[in-house]
């Protein structure tokens, strides 16, 4: 079964410092889409970053970006310059099938500091 | 267009009792999903359609749990006979096909209490 681990249940970061999460994921599918959401209080998922799996460039989205590492089944998310509103559980997720449904990991929830 | 839409927020509901949730896409998306997401955890996919076809089922799908999406437009997830185990928030999303995800958005979620 597709599974998709992310092993910081909490990471914490100053202000404005830069902060990395980490994603590892397992699949037996060549063509696959990478997700980073974020879940603030109001629960409401919101993507922040998306990754295709067949291309190699990182993807980046302003102070967003992304570490793939497709042999290493690898997704990293790095956010620069934390801001407060960063402040959320982040979910990584990889589509699954025909229907690319996602499949996610537990989360992270990132705590930023004034 | 506002987005995908999920009615209503909350409810509480007693042990036994049938419960139904609704969910009303972006009008030019024929994907819809439900997912269950319990305290702690990611969301887990419970179930898809395209267009009026459910395709895909999860086995965390069981007997008591139906799902619907006439003509092919908003979607209803039925939860019968609820046990306090269905305690969850229950959320939906849209997307387009082969865009890999690409617009696939969320509503806020049903966030369900079984008492």
């Amino acid at each position: 079964a597709q599974t998709v681990t992310q092993s910081q249940p909490e990471m914490s970061v100053q202000e404005a410092e830069t902060v990395t999460l980490s994603c590892t994921y397992d699949t037996s599918e060549s063509d696959y889409y990478l997700f980073w959401y974020k879940q603030p209080p109001s629960r409401q998922m919101i993507l922040v970053i998306r990754q295709e799996a067949y291309k190699q460039q990182n993807a980046t989205e302003n102070r967003f970006s992304v570490n793939f590492q497709k042999a290493a089944k690898s997704f990293s998310l790095k956010i620069s310059d934390s801001q407060l509103g960063d402040a959320a559980m982040y979910f990584c997720a990889c589509t699954q099938g025909g229907s690319e449904k996602l499949v996610f990991g537990k989360g992270t929830k990132l705590t930023v500091n004034p | 267009d506002t987005g995908v839409s999920q009615d209503p927020r909350h409810k509480i509901t007693k042990r036994g009792q049938n419960v139904t949730f609704r969910c009303d896409p972006i009008s030019e998306h024929n994907r819809l999903y439900w997912y269950r997401q319990t305290l702690g955890q990611g969301p887990e996919f419970l179930t898809y359609f395209q267009n009026e076809a459910q395709l895909e089922k999860s086995r965390l799908l069981s007997d008591r749990f139906s799902a619907e999406r006439p003509k092919g437009s908003f979607s209803t997830l039925e939860i019968q006979r609820t046990e306090q185990g269905d305690s969850a928030m229950y959320l939906c999303a849209s997307s387009l096909p082969g865009t890999g995800g690409d617009g696939y958005t969320f509503g806020s979620g049903t966030r369900l209490t079984v008492v």
